[in-house]
């Protein structure tokens, strides 16, 4: 079974605060992506990388930025915590060249809801 | 812009089937999924369908229709269990996938 972990469930940070969210995936994949939760809104795409130290914004980066230096491994950054950041965040990851089909199928990890005071 | 459109929430009785209607509005188009994501759980995938027609997976079933940008997830036999929020999502190449704001279904005894 594929796995994804991050590396907290729940996280309380204070405006300004620096946070990390920690991300790893046991399967190999090539990508990994990072997605916010909010009510009514699904989920939104912030960033993913198709490679180890590539990266590309998605919908909503702003704020936000990631790292990743392995390829199991991937890490989204606040870089100074603002109260519009309180959310559900995603970590997914899928095997394969963004093309299209079953390969494409998204496996998520738990979550980490953030909330930012 | 892009946009996926589906009901915010259906409710349905234990045992009998339901429809959860998903059009979409993207800028690329290689395929539409259906997650399913329990109260407090990760989003877990369902099915897939690329091509234009029915799915079956067991309970749930899943339809595309490409020239009318438009999918659906039916689920049959309904059980308590299947009360969650199913997401449709169309993958629009790039290694993008777009979400839905998710259906909530609520499975009443």
């Amino acid at each position: 079974d594929v796995k994804v972990t991050q590396s907290s469930r729940y996280l309380v940070k204070r405006t300004g605060e620096k946070v990390f969210l920690e991300c790893v995936q046991d399967m190999d994949h090539e990508n990994m992506f990072w997605y916010r939760q909010d009510p009514g809104l699904g989920l939104r795409l912030i960033y993913f990388s198709y490679d180890v130290k590539m990266k590309e914004k998605g919908d909503i980066p702003e704020g936000y930025s990631v790292s990743r230096e392995k390829k199991e491994r991937f890490s989204l950054i606040l870089e100074s915590a603002s109260t519009n950041q309180t959310s559900m965040y995603l970590c997914a990851s899928s095997p394969n060249a963004g093309t299209g089909g079953d390969t494409d199928t998204q496996y998520f990890g738990p979550g980490t809801r953030l909330t930012v005071l | 812009g892009q946009s996926l459109e589906q009901p915010s929430e259906v409710t349905a009785v234990e045992g009998a089937i339901v429809q959860i209607n998903c059009t979409y509005q993207t800028s690329g188009f290689y395929g539409l999924s259906w997650y399913q994501q329990h109260d407090g759980g990760a989003p877990t995938f369902l099915s897939y369908n690329g091509l234009d027609g029915l799915e079956e997976t067991g309970r749930f079933s899943s339809f595309l229709s490409r020239s009318d940008s438009y999918g659906y997830l039916f689920l049959q036999e309904l059980q308590m269990k299947d009360s969650a929020s199913y997401f449709c999502a169309v993958q629009t190449g790039g290694f993008k996938t777009i979400f839905g704001a998710g259906t909530r279904l609520f499975v009443k005894a």
